[in-house]
């Protein structure tokens, strides 16, 4: 089945610096590569999502790139903000008519310092 | 429109004992699964359900089931507790359209102490 990892498992930034997280999936059959966001105490959220037929997606201050050669993607967050701080989580699956199912890494607690 | 609903909040139960966890999705969401979150292990696939039929099932043991009912609604039983189960365990819906798998919503979890 699918493997997922993620890197770092923490990451200590300045407001106003930039963060990424960076993930590498097994399957290359994978094809939607989405990032949840879990703020303390409450539920994952999504905040941006990829699809193989594209190599780069932004909104706003947050993009994602994948490179499916090297089976990677990436989460970039531009100047950071205190609100940013949370988990983060990257996911990869593939869509088709079979199903919803997500295998996600591991996390990486974003902590932004104001 | 309201999220997805899972009840209960907060349970405890001792080793060997049964747990049913329930789940209701936003309206028009057809497609529900469950997640298992740990410190250690993140969050982990259990099963999806779509149209009342388990459609993928994760890595867990046998004693971990779910269903699905005609209104979407779907529950989840661990029997045979154990320490280990101690998680927090959630539920999200999709509404997925031609296939394509889509945005997850996340209700805020059960989280259950197994003692």
């Amino acid at each position: 089945g699918e493997n997922v990892e993620q890197h770092p498992s923490t990451l200590s930034v300045q407001e106003g610096d930039s963060a990424v997280i960076k993930c590498t999936y097994s399957d290359s059959a994978s094809n939607y590569f989405p990032w949840y966001k879990q703020e303390l105490g409450k539920r994952p959220q999504l905040i941006i999502d990829i699809r193989s037929n594209v190599g780069e997606k932004k909104d706003q201050r947050i993009a994602v790139t994948l490179n499916k050669t090297a089976k990677h993607f990436s989460l970039h967050i531009t100047e950071t903000q205190p609100e940013d701080s949370a988990v983060y989580f990257c996911a990869a699956s593939i869509s088709n008519n079979a199903g919803n199912m997500l295998t996600f890494g591991g996390g990486t607690r974003l902590m932004v310092k104001p | 429109k309201a999220g997805v609903t899972q009840t209960p909040r907060y349970l405890i139960k001792t080793r060997g004992q049964q747990v049913t966890l329930s789940c209701s999705p936003i309206s028009g969401h057809r497609s529900v699964s469950w997640y298992q979150q740990t410190p250690g292990q993140g969050l982990q696939f259990l099963f999806e359900y779509f149209s009342e039929t388990q459609r993928n099932k994760g890595n867990f043991p046998g004693r971990f089931s779910g269903r699905q009912f005609s209104n979407s609604r779907s529950e989840m039983n661990v029997s045979t507790l154990e320490l280990g189960d101690s998680a927090l365990y959630l539920c999200a819906s999709s509404y997925l359209a031609g296939g394509n798998t889509g945005e997850l919503f996340f209700g805020e979890g059960s989280r259950l102490t197994v003692l």
